[in-house]
């Protein structure tokens, strides 16, 4: 277990939905990162905020946008999908004594129909 | 941008060793990283290693660097069943800790009894 938690674990929509993703960090990290794995992608990353504050940003769509709150925990939100959206999202977390390992948390299966 | 290779593929007999072998584009990339993800299940951090070092050794697994090259490699001597899974190679996107991963396609480690 990483301590990464996301919540749901599996989330089935239809195309041009919006839906919520989220993800409370391990215990005291205050950066967390968003990617989407993909059969045909890959494993890129989305976006990444550090205490609150967008802090970096790599292949995330205008459709998807994310937030931290004062509490650590984030959201990725995602909308007008389409199906090629279907993926899995992970969720990771750093920072601490160690800011440069980072731990995923188990995921969300998204299933857009 | 930078980039990650792997070979997507590798079998072995229990008890072997395994390398799983990895290229990178930046020369600047601090921290290079071993990721495991087992079926159904999120990326499990492995080890890493720091760019100015040759070598980090833990437990049954060995993490060579070569920076010359830009090849990083894993071996896991005494591969056993449960070994059988997907390895991430990934570097930081950036010179500096607590940034986005950059991940190649993965290889599929198949061990056979």
């Amino acid at each position: 277990d990483s301590g990464v938690t996301q919540t749901p674990k599996h989330l089935i929509t239809a195309t041009g939905q919006r839906v919520t993703l989220r993800c409370s960090p391990r215990s005291g990290d205050l950066s967390v990162y968003w990617y989407q794995q993909s059969l045909d992608q890959g494993l890129q990353f989305l976006i990444q905020y550090y205490n609150g504050e967008e802090r970096a940003k790599g292949n995330i769509l205008e459709r998807f946008s994310a937030q931290q709150f004062p509490d650590l925990h984030s959201e990725l939100n995602l909308s007008s999908l389409e199906l090629g959206d279907s993926a899995l999202y992970f969720c990771a977390s750093s920072g601490g004594t160690a800011p440069y390992e980072q731990y995923f948390g188990p995921g969300t299966r998204l299933t857009v129909t | 941008g930078e980039d990650v290779e792997q070979s997507l593929f590798l079998s072995v007999r229990e008890g072997d060793s395994s390398v799983i072998n990895c290229t990178y584009t930046d020369s600047s990339s601090t921290y290079l990283y071993w990721y495991k993800q087992e079926p159904g299940a999120g990326l499990q951090l492995l080890t890493y290693i720091f760019s100015n070092m040759d070598m980090k050794q833990d437990q049954r697994l060995t993490v060579l660097l070569n920076k010359k090259d830009k090849h990083l490699s894993l071996r896991i001597a005494d591969t056993q069943t449960g070994d059988s899974a997907i390895y991430f190679c990934a570097s930081t996107a950036v010179n500096q800790a607590g940034t986005a991963l950059i991940f190649g396609k993965g290889t599929t480690l198949s061990v056979s009894s």
